[in-house]
């Protein structure tokens, strides 16, 4: 069935080093959406990309929707300890409902 | 105010017991969820309704039951509570295909 892979599961960094978590689907996805879950918390919605080839920017947090909307990426320049949390993604297909990837859990050292 | 807010927070409860989960959103979403994350941190969808109406049933055991009175509400009922149940239980809500808020969670402990 449908499945979005998500690497790397953990992720080290000290801080003001940047950060790179990736999405892959085997199948052409409708969009993808992004959260970030702080320890002990819920996750919280962070973007939405649609089109293919898409580029969204939050401040130090850049997205990228692949050309073949297959796969997708989060970078984040310059961590900081704030940027501690699991990241998932969460691919859609032509269903009602969203599939989210495994979350890639980053640690930021200061 | 809580835009999604679940209730209780935590549930510490023996194997074989029934319980509740209560969700309410005042976003004034027409879609809401059930997710469970297991202890890797796995969300998985359980339940979705739209308009109290059920749209998405995924491979759950029967013994979970989900109740839509309105659509601000969505409760979740566990008959039998079996050791594999334990789990942090999230509800969540969304306009159309919209991005997900998520309420606070309940941590479900099964002894």
């Amino acid at each position: 069935g449908q499945q979005v892979m998500q690497i790397p599961q953990y992720q080290h960094v000290q801080e003001g080093e940047d950060f790179t978590t990736y999405c892959n689907s085997s199948t052409t996805l409708s969009n993808i959406q992004w959260y970030k879950q702080r320890p002990g918390g819920h996750p919280v919605f962070l973007i939405q990309l649609v089109k293919s080839g898409e580029v969204k920017k939050q401040k130090r947090l850049t997205f990228q929707f692949g050309e073949a909307k297959k796969n997708s990426s989060l970078h984040i320049t310059a961590t900081q300890t704030t940027d501690v949390g699991t990241y998932f993604c969460a691919g859609r297909y032509n269903f009602n409902k969203f599939y989210f990837g495994s979350g890639t859990k980053l640690n930021v050292k200061p | 105010d809580t835009a999604v807010s679940q209730t209780p927070k935590y549930l510490v409860t023996q194997m074989g017991n029934d319980k509740s989960i209560k969700c309410e959103q005042n976003l004034g979403h027409d879609t809401m969820y059930w997710y469970k994350q297991d202890s890797k941190k796995f969300l998985k969808i359980m339940f979705s309704y739209n308009n109290k109406e059920l749209i998405i049933n995924e491979t759950v055991p029967n013994r979970f039951s989900p109740k839509s009175p309105d659509k601000a509400h969505l409760n979740l009922h566990i008959n039998s509570l079996e050791l594999g149940d334990s789990a942090v239980y999230f509800c969540a809500s969304s306009q159309r295909l919209g991005g997900y808020t998520f309420g606070s969670g309940t941590r479900l402990t099964v002894v």
